[in-house]
């Protein structure tokens, strides 16, 4: 079953405007983490934001800032005032505690790939 | 920069033959983490390796095994290579095993299957 889902293949967005993308997961455990990463043309994954499942505040890092709705089991991120260098792949990830907590690995959803019209 | 790094950055070679990729975590990261992107797959755990344990596996092939060494570096070795194997294989380290720690990943090994 898929964990971590990306509606959004494509989005445009003019520069200066803000911009959501979507992300929403499943999972059983009460404490796991969401995180966010940029992977520009060059290919490199750059981290963006983090939040907690326990964090009671959305997380915020610059322009970046994490819509957490753990009802919904959802975690968008919003980038305000959208800029040409902000046009890559995003990626949504989940770390989720194995059992006896020996491994943390991400498990990415498809991405989505934001474009930035000047 | 992240201060992952990972050699080579492209490799090309055939089928059948086996490689080794290799990473360097950023300085006092203990673990290292083994990722594949694919176009059919996405991105893919592979492997987690902590202080020289083996710490989680993931959907990794079983001619595909890894190490992580002393000095904290680690390997990955693809060997008996397939078409389906290309890819871009990441590393990430982290500097505990703490799930709230952010992975920082390495610029990629791109790899390349003829």
């Amino acid at each position: 079953a898929q964990k971590i889902t990306q509606t959004q293949p494509g989005m445009f967005v003019q520069e200066k405007e803000a911009v959501t993308l979507d992300c929403t997961y499943d999972t059983s455990d009460q404490s796991y983490g969401l995180f966010w990463y940029k992977q520009p043309s060059s290919g490199e994954m750059i981290f963006l934001i983090y939040q907690g499942s326990y964090d009671e505040q959305n997380a915020t890092e610059g322009r970046y800032s994490l819509n957490f709705q753990k009802a919904r089991k959802s975690a968008n991120l919003v980038i305000s005032a959208s800029q040409l260098g902000d046009s890559a792949m995003y990626f949504c990830a989940m770390r989720e505690p194995l059992t006896n907590n020996a491994g943390n690995m991400l498990t990415f959803g498809g991405g989505t790939r934001l474009m930035v019209k000047p | 920069d992240s201060g992952v790094t990972q050699t080579p950055k492209h490799l090309i070679t055939a089928t059948g033959q086996r490689v080794t990729l290799r990473c360097s975590p950023r300085s006092g990261d203990l673990s290292v983490y083994w990722y594949q992107q694919s176009l059919d797959q996405g991105l893919q755990f592979l492997i987690q390796y902590y202080n020289g344990e083996e710490r989680a596996k993931g959907n990794i092939l079983e001619r595909f095994s890894a190490q992580q060494f002393p000095d904290l570096h680690s390997e990955l070795n693809l060997s008996s290579l397939e078409l389906g194997d290309s890819a871009l294989y990441f590393c990430a380290s982290s500097a505990r095993t703490g799930w709230s720690n952010e992975q920082f990943f390495g610029p990629g090994t791109r790899l390349t299957v003829l």
